[in-house]
């Protein structure tokens, strides 16, 4: 198995939901990352988790919440989002903290409402 | 800090047409290099990538090759189809710093 797999592929919410997206990866990969990307924009670093643990937070607002259960999943917890969080969200991950060539999946199109 | 810089697009050319977009970056020592590719409404894919200098990645009839004295990762291919209509961002990791996007070029492929 070679792939990232997120869940929901779509997903509208209201303000006042809570909702959360999910990812999942069986190649053994100890690092696995949430991106934010806008239209038309590159991809921005929110989260990294290194072995499991959270090594970077790039500052996200608290409405924002990563979860990483075991090595092979990777959650974030919405809630309370504005309109402006819309945006394609992405998982990714790689062999080791920093290692060459991330994969990344197919991503999570969220329209906040 | 680290930093990758693209070529504006987007890139308009006529199926079998030679392409070029350029990439170059700043940071001090060896990073890795990578193209990735987003097709439209999907993630990325990572199209190729160069860990040293000279090293020339390819992959599905793209090249580059890694520029040390040019700070340049170009990606080239012979004859574009349709089909590679898509995003394309040039990117960077150095150690276990964060990999750094470039802002991304449109590629349209016409018939």
């Amino acid at each position: 198995d070679t792939e990232v797999t997120q869940t929901p592929k779509h997903l509208v919410m209201g303000m006042t939901n809570k909702k959360s997206l999910k990812c999942e990866q069986h190649m053994g990969h100890r690092a696995m990352y949430w991106y934010k990307q806008k239209a038309k924009k590159p991809p921005e670093l929110m989260f990294v988790y290194s072995y499991e643990k959270l090594s970077i937070n790039e500052s996200v607002p608290s409405r924002f919440s990563p979860e990483c259960p075991n090595s092979s999943l990777l959650n974030l917890h919405l809630h309370a989002l504005q309109p402006e969080d819309s945006a394609l969200y992405l998982c990714a991950s790689s062999q080791d903290p920093g290692s060459d060539g991330y994969t990344f999946g197919s991503g999570t199109r969220l329209t906040v409402v | 800090g680290n930093s990758v810089t693209q070529m504006e697009g987007p890139v308009t050319l006529s199926e079998e047409a030679f392409l070029t977009i350029n990439c170059t970056y700043t940071a001090t020592g060896y990073p890795s290099l990578f193209w990735y590719v987003q097709y439209p409404g999907e993630g990325l894919q990572l199209l190729l990538k160069a860990t040293k200098a000279d090293d020339k990645g390819s992959n599905k009839g793209f090249e580059a090759t890694y520029r040390k004295e040019t700070t340049s990762f170009h990606l080239e291919k012979g004859s574009v189809q349709v089909s590679d209509s898509a995003v394309y961002f040039c990117a960077l990791s150095k150690g276990f710093q964060k990999l750094v996007f470039g802002t991304g070029t449109r590629l349209l492929v016409s018939p």
